[in-house]
């Protein structure tokens, strides 16, 4: 079974452009979930989506956009980009959702710089 | 506000030698899920090892082994005949119940020295 895939896998941008991120979970998991990770803030928490509706957001100002599609895979949208969005934006997927225990699995993430 | 805090950024550990990375966390629910997960040079998390807080016994999965200490809300990570292949960065983590929001200590970067 193919793990979670994530594309682009690195790229640059320049201040003030918007980035998608997509994300697609493991086969039959419908929960997709969001972390970006920087060395002086580490792991946070963007969102998560579970069948096409958001079901958490973390602190992030509203630059920072996500949806699901219905084959559950997960684009991630950052507007207006700024220097501090540079990060390492990681994607996790689990079968369900609203539930303690659910093992989340990440993918490999995608490397933004913003330049 | 649930937090987690490992206090130990960087430990290092001769191979085949055993090591124990720390961590506490706080919450006010009564039964819950503790995880660690492994970060490689390669940057991917990977699952090490879960626990139900339910359970009293401590989780184990090969060579990596966890102390839950519930009333303490201690869960260390034990790490039995160390591994080249363990050099990582380790993350304790908590998911409330209430979703997939985990929330991650900053991280033990272990070195397994040859």
């Amino acid at each position: 079974k193919a793990g979670v895939t994530q594309t682009p896998r690195y790229l640059i941008k320049t201040r003030g452009q918007q980035v998608t991120l997509s994300c697609s979970p493991i086969s039959g998991h419908r929960s997709v979930s969001w972390y970006q990770q920087t060395p002086g803030q580490g792991l946070q928490f963007l969102f998560e989506y579970f069948s096409e509706t958001q079901r958490n957001k973390g602190n992030f100002p509203g630059r920072f956009s996500g949806r699901q599609f219905s084959n559950s895979r997960s684009e991630m949208n950052v507007s207006t980009l700024e220097l501090g969005d540079s990060a390492l934006y990681l994607c996790a997927s689990s079968v369900g959702t609203g539930l303690s225990g659910n093992t989340i699995y990440f993918g490999e993430g995608s490397w933004l710089t913003v330049v | 506000a649930q937090t987690v805090t490992q206090s130990q950024p960087e430990m290092s550990v001769q191979e085949a030698e055993t090591v124990t990375l720390s961590c506490t966390y706080d919450t006010s629910e009564n039964n819950y899920y503790l995880f660690w997960y492994k970060q490689p040079p390669s940057r991917q998390m990977i699952l090490v090892i879960r626990q139900e807080a339910y359970k009293q016994q401590n989780a184990t999965e090969n060579r990596f082994s966890v102390n839950f200490q519930k009333a303490a809300k201690s869960f260390s990570l034990k790490i039995s005949d160390s591994q080249l292949g363990d050099t990582a960065m380790y993350f304790c983590a908590y998911p409330p119940n209430t979703g997939n929001q985990f929330y991650f200590g900053t991280g033990t970067s272990l070195t397994v020295i040859p």
